[in-house]
């Protein structure tokens, strides 16, 4: 069965420092991977999205950034985190979609990052 | 672009009564749907598909396309169920958004004994 690890559980850093977030997915092979993050009081919004090693989307505009250096690794990163990037990060996996055949996201546990 | 509201954050029933946590989307074409849910102190988990019209645990959700809906209704609460209760929407298929899923802000529910 496929399972998805998601680390750390809770961070806290300071303004201006660097940050690292890792996620990886086991039982399962070319698997589409995403970061979303939710904010105090809004929804999940769609950070970036990866369909295959060093292929990276971005969905807004921002001061993180992601990459995939191995087929199951996904991997968020800034080089200085702001009071803004707090929030709650959730990392996602899905099969290849296909017409009729979509089973949605399997989320991992998720990282509570707080900037201070 | 496309949206999903969900303009209840909070939704507060007695068990037993029915439930229906509304989900609207702005979409131009033929969206898939879906319904996840979060228990507390658990992950995030896919609830259902509108493409699957299945019922799981009860609840059920219809497409509604002309008014753009896709509320989730169960006829009897549990105490269980208190949760939160998001909606989300991918573009169709062929479409830059496909795979890619739009979450609203979350309902969160609260069933009393």
């Amino acid at each position: 069965s496929q399972t998805i690890h998601q680390w750390p559980a809770t961070l806290v850093q300071p303004v201006g420092s660097p940050l690292s977030l890792e996620c990886t997915v086991e039982g399962t092979s070319n698997p589409n991977l995403y970061w979303y993050r939710q904010a105090a009081g809004r929804g999940l919004q769609l950070l970036f999205y990866s369909v295959g090693i060093g292929q990276i989307s971005s969905e807004v505009p921002q001061n993180l950034s992601a990459s995939r250096p191995q087929d199951r690794q996904f991997i968020l990163s800034s080089k200085k985190l702001l009071l803004s990037d707090s929030g709650f990060y959730l990392c996602a996996w899905s099969w290849v979609w296909t017409r009729g055949s979509n089973y949605g996201y399997t989320f991992g546990s998720g990282t509570r990052l707080t900037v201070v | 672009a496309q949206r999903v509201t969900q303009p209840e954050k909070l939704l507060s029933v007695f068990k037993g009564a029915p439930v229906e946590l509304k989900c609207n989307y702005s979409y131009s074409g033929s969206p898939e749907l879906f319904w996840y849910v979060q228990y507390s102190r658990q992950r995030l988990q896919l609830l259902l598909r509108h493409i699957s019209r299945e019922s799981i645990k009860g609840f059920t959700a219809d497409l509604n396309k002309g008014e753009t809906s896709f509320h989730l209704k169960k006829p009897f609460a549990q105490e269980e169920d208190s949760a939160m209760y998001y909606c989300a929407l991918s573009g169709e298929a062929g479409g830059t958004s496909y795979g890619k899923l739009t979450f609203g802000q979350g309902t969160i529910l609260t069933v009393h004994p």
